[in-house]
């Protein structure tokens, strides 16, 4: 699975967007990106993946770069709960393997 | 999405006695799960992967004496955590592979004390 950077932590305004980056510069060609988050003492979270095109779902949006080396979560309006560490992760969908969690970024949304 | 739960979500257990932590696929079945650890501030770390009927596969540096997994049905393994130690204390977290994703469980935090 190819290796992703994500920055080690962001504040956000609580209403506001907030965008979550994520670089991927070795991404193969059939593998997908995929977001997942954790709040404090949770499981992670499913929120979202994408392989090339843009995509929205009730949580988020993933914009995903033409050269697909990198992409970014939109939270269009963040609320306190959001407050999470977020990983985004590349790997071919239908692996069998695990997933590989990097260091995250751990999005911090204040009043 | 689909459901993993985890029993018990928090325990407390005194040195050298040995807990027993239960990862449940809800409503599908896992020929595969996954076991994590994660300790304060860090990020998950891999532990073993339990394959249904089959033993299980442990990363480098994890005892598979120690940490006992069994995944005896399509929707259920568990982690049995034997003679712990106060450096075993954790985060626990299970995963189970559904068809094109992977979902996990809530976690288990284990304190021994």
């Amino acid at each position: 699975d190819a290796k992703t950077t994500q920055p080690p932590s962001m504040d956000c305004a609580e209403g506001r967007a907030a965008n979550l980056p994520c670089n991927h510069s070795t991404i193969s060609g059939n593998e997908y990106v995929y977001w997942y988050r954790q709040i404090h003492s949770q499981g992670p979270q499913y929120i979202i993946h994408g392989l090339k095109n843009n995509e929205t779902n009730e949580m988020a949006s993933l914009i995903i770069t033409e050269d697909r080396k990198s992409s970014t979560l939109i939270l269009p309006h963040a609320t306190l709960r959001d407050t999470a560490v977020y990983y985004c992760i590349v790997r071919v969908r239908g692996s069998q393997g695990n997933l590989i969690f990097g260091k995250g970024t751990k999005l911090s949304v204040k009043p | 999405g689909a459901v993993v739960s985890q029993h018990p979500s928090r325990v407390i257990c005194k040195s050298g006695t040995s807990v027993k932590i239960e990862c449940r696929s809800l409503d599908f079945q896992a020929t595969t799960m996954f076991w994590y650890r994660q300790f304060p501030k860090q990020s998950l770390m891999l532990m073993a992967t339990s394959n249904e009927g089959s033993k299980a596969t442990y990363e480098q540096g994890v005892e598979k004496d120690k940490f006992l997994i069994n995944h005896a049905s399509l929707t259920l393994s568990t982690l049995t955590v034997t003679s712990a130690h106060p450096e075993d204390s954790s985060f626990y977290i299970c995963s189970a592979h559904a068809p094109h994703e992977q979902y996990f469980g809530p976690g288990t935090r284990l304190t021994v004390t």
